[in-house]
């Protein structure tokens, strides 16, 4: 069972914004940071977004990550059909001493 | 380059025992936090273990506690992932994942993972 919360799908069309949401508690969220991580079908998954907004090189700005107290959401600007993925949040959780995961999103672009 | 590749999956029955191991590449090793993470077919992932640099410091997720045991050799740049006493529902895709220099921060790269199937 996942500790942190995601919608399992979303979708939309090419150039809209889509928002993903992720839900955790004070001892995730509420105190760590948020990373997002982009997984094609039948490939490992690649970090996307990591402590406040940073993006690893190659990742394009079109994707924002925020967070407020125990809740954090991934933006993606100007969708394209290419980011049609899964996408999953994760935080350490210092009660568990380790890492949560949501369910995962699988993004649709119509 | 940084790449990380696994080896070591397998079909194996229930209550069996294999070991799967991670060779890093392009980095120094020795510096990183090191993570298993899993992911059952067609699920979510599951963060399995992490070791620090040393090895000094572990933990495991509740699901394999007892069961699974991670380790190191930094000599050799390779992380291990020791899977004892195996459930059917331990069948993953078991990827490997460089931290930082701390637990607590973020995974990546990861490597390409390798296919646990536990079946009688």
């Amino acid at each position: 069972q996942s500790m942190l919360t995601q919608p399992p799908s979303a979708s939309g069309t090419p150039g809209q914004r889509v928002t993903i949401s992720c839900s955790g508690s004070r001892s995730n969220i509420g105190t760590n940071f948020v990373n997002w991580y982009q997984q094609f079908p039948g490939t490992a998954p690649r970090l996307l977004n990591y402590e406040n907004n940073q993006r690893p090189s190659g990742v394009p700005d079109r994707f924002s990550d925020s967070k407020s107290g125990t809740s954090a959401s991934l933006d993606i600007f100007g969708l394209q059909s290419e980011d049609e993925a899964d996408y999953y949040c994760a935080s350490w959780d210092d009660s568990l001493n380790g890492w949560v995961f949501g369910g995962g999103t699988k993004l649709t672009v119509l | 380059q940084v790449h990380l590749v696994e080896s070591g999956g397998g079909l194996v029955k229930p209550g069996g025992s294999l070991r799967l191991s991670c060779v890093g590449s392009g980095f120094t090793f020795e510096n990183y936090y090191m993570n298993w993470i899993r992911q059952a077919p067609g699920k979510g992932l599951e963060w399995i273990s992490y070791m620090s640099v040393t090895g000094s410091f572990t933990n495991y997720a509740d699901s394999v506690r007892g069961r699974f045991t991670i380790s190191r050799d930094n000599a050799k740049n390779t992380l291990y992932l020791q899977l004892n006493s195996l459930r059917v529902d331990d069948t993953a895709i078991y990827y490997c994942a460089r931290g930082t220099v701390a637990a607590r921060h973020w995974f990546d790269p990861w490597g390409q993972g390798t296919l646990v199937t536990v079946s009688s």
